[in-house]
């Protein structure tokens, strides 16, 4: 069965910290993993990884995938208190846009 | 930036009524999904419609669940009769193709209440 498990489930950082978010996955025809925050509502895109070996990178945020061993890693440096949300990641398995998800990380970054 | 929309953001009704939960992708995307997540429990894809026809559907989209783009910016997702298990959050998304470069973006989801 395909699956897609993230840890730690939750986490509790002061501003300042760095965080490390970790996600590994079990694959049938893997094509992409994609991590998204939620924020009480919509699941908003950050990063979709098909290579391995590549970090993409946005700002603070930065994210890899290691294909062999089949995981992600997303980290956030410099964490602020706007990056509490919960992060999501997602495998996408060839099958049209069906993701499945992991249960998130709910990431709180105290002032 | 573009983005999906969803109305309602919150729907209440009652167990055995039909509910149509409606979205507007992002203009130029071609392909639409639903996905749910009740309280607590992961995001699960629910149904994936390209060119007037689902390509993909889950185990969860049963008889009870069907899907229509009625013209060409609407794309709604009608439960025929509510149960109290379809309360959850359900969100609409779009990508402009599929796979490589072509994430899913989401709308801010419908809350659906069944009581």
């Amino acid at each position: 069965e395909d699956k897609v498990v993230q840890s730690p489930l939750s986490l509790v950082v002061h501003e300042g910290d760095t965080v490390t978010l970790n996600c590994s996955y079990e694959v049938t025809n893997f094509r992409s993993l994609l991590w998204y925050k939620q924020e009480k509502k919509a699941p908003t895109f950050l990063f979709m990884l098909t290579s391995s070996g590549i970090e993409k990178k946005s700002g603070r945020l930065s994210s890899i995938l290691d294909k062999k061993e089949l995981f992600s890693i997303l980290n956030i440096t410099a964490t602020q208190t706007g990056d509490s949300a919960v992060y999501l990641c997602a495998g996408d398995y060839n099958q049209g846009g069906k993701l499945i998800f992991g249960q998130g990380t709910e990431l709180s970054v105290k002032p | 930036e573009p983005e999906v929309t969803q109305t309602p953001s919150h729907q209440v009704t009652q167990m055995g009524q039909e509910v149509i939960l409606r979205c507007v992708p992002i203009s130029n995307h071609l392909y639409f999904y639903w996905y749910r997540q009740i309280l607590g429990q992961k995001v699960e894809f629910l149904v994936s419609f390209y060119n007037n026809e689902i390509s993909e559907k889950s185990e969860i989209f049963d008889d009870q669940f069907s899907v229509e783009r009625p013209d060409g910016s609407n794309f709604t997702l009608k439960i025929r009769s509510t149960k109290l298990e379809d309360s959850a959050m359900y969100f609409c998304a779009s990508s402009l193709g599929q796979g490589f470069r072509s994430p899913l973006h989401f709308g801010n989801g419908t809350r659906l209440t069944v009581t």
